[in-house]
């Protein structure tokens, strides 16, 4: 199956940094990216869905200007946390989805665990 | 509003077998997905399903009946290592996925 690496796998950062996550499709062209994030024990929430060369589409109540999201290339996404605080602590994963098909969105990177001090 | 119900949490016996159930409403339909979800770990697919009927794969089945918003997991010869979170999610008319809360299943010896 498609293959979609996430790094890293764990961060911790000060309150205030900013820290960046990668995502990368590493067999297929990822014409869209999807980033998640989760909560203990709470599903997987929907953060914003990108795709490559154009502006990423947030979801409702995610604030744009703090969670940074970049698509240049059809295997590459990053998202990044700016000026994170404790709140900002949760599990990040990435999914890719290719050109067609019908469920290649079904692979997800590893996750990161991102933890503000 | 779009919604997606499955059960918090289950309890099987390693050997035995169970279903999971899940029931959705969503803006249009394409497709259902199980993912299963070790604590701390990504979720890793598991089967979809677009039309009405069962999937065998291997140890898991799934089932859906898209009259009635409704998909099940089916799980046989349990093992330990099915101790995990079963998360349903659902795709809507946008293909966007409609996520469960997910249903931790804890296998006994």
């Amino acid at each position: 199956g498609a293959v979609v690496s996430q790094h890293p796998s764990r961060v911790i950062c000060k309150s205030g940094t900013s820290v960046k996550i990668e995502c990368r499709s590493l067999d297929f062209q990822a014409t869209t990216m999807f980033w998640y994030r989760q909560f203990p024990k709470q599903s997987l929430m929907l953060m914003a869905t990108s795709n490559e060369g154009s502006k990423a589409t947030y979801e409702q109540g995610v604030e744009k200007d703090k969670f940074l999201i970049n698509h240049a290339s059809l295997t590459l996404s990053t998202l990044t946390v700016t000026s994170a605080h404790p709140e900002d602590s949760s599990f990040y994963i990435c999914s890719a989805k290719g050109a067609g098909g019908d469920y290649t969105e079904a692979f997800f990177g590893q996750g990161t665990r991102l933890t503000v001090v | 509003g779009q919604n997606i119900d499955q059960p918090t949490e289950m309890t099987a016996t390693e050997g035995a077998i169970v279903q999971i159930n899940c029931t959705y409403q969503t803006s249009g339909f394409n497709g259902l997905f199980w993912y299963q979800q070790h604590a701390g770990e990504a979720p890793t697919f598991l089967s979809y399903n677009v039309l009405d009927g069962l999937e065998e794969k291997g140890r898991f089945s799934s089932f859906l009946s898209r009259s009635k918003g409704y998909s099940y997991l089916l799980l046989k010869e349990l093992q330990m290592k099915d101790s995990a979170s079963y998360l349903c999610a659902a795709r809507d008319s946008n293909y966007q996925l409609i996520w469960g809360a997910g249903t931790k299943l804890i296998i006994k010896p």
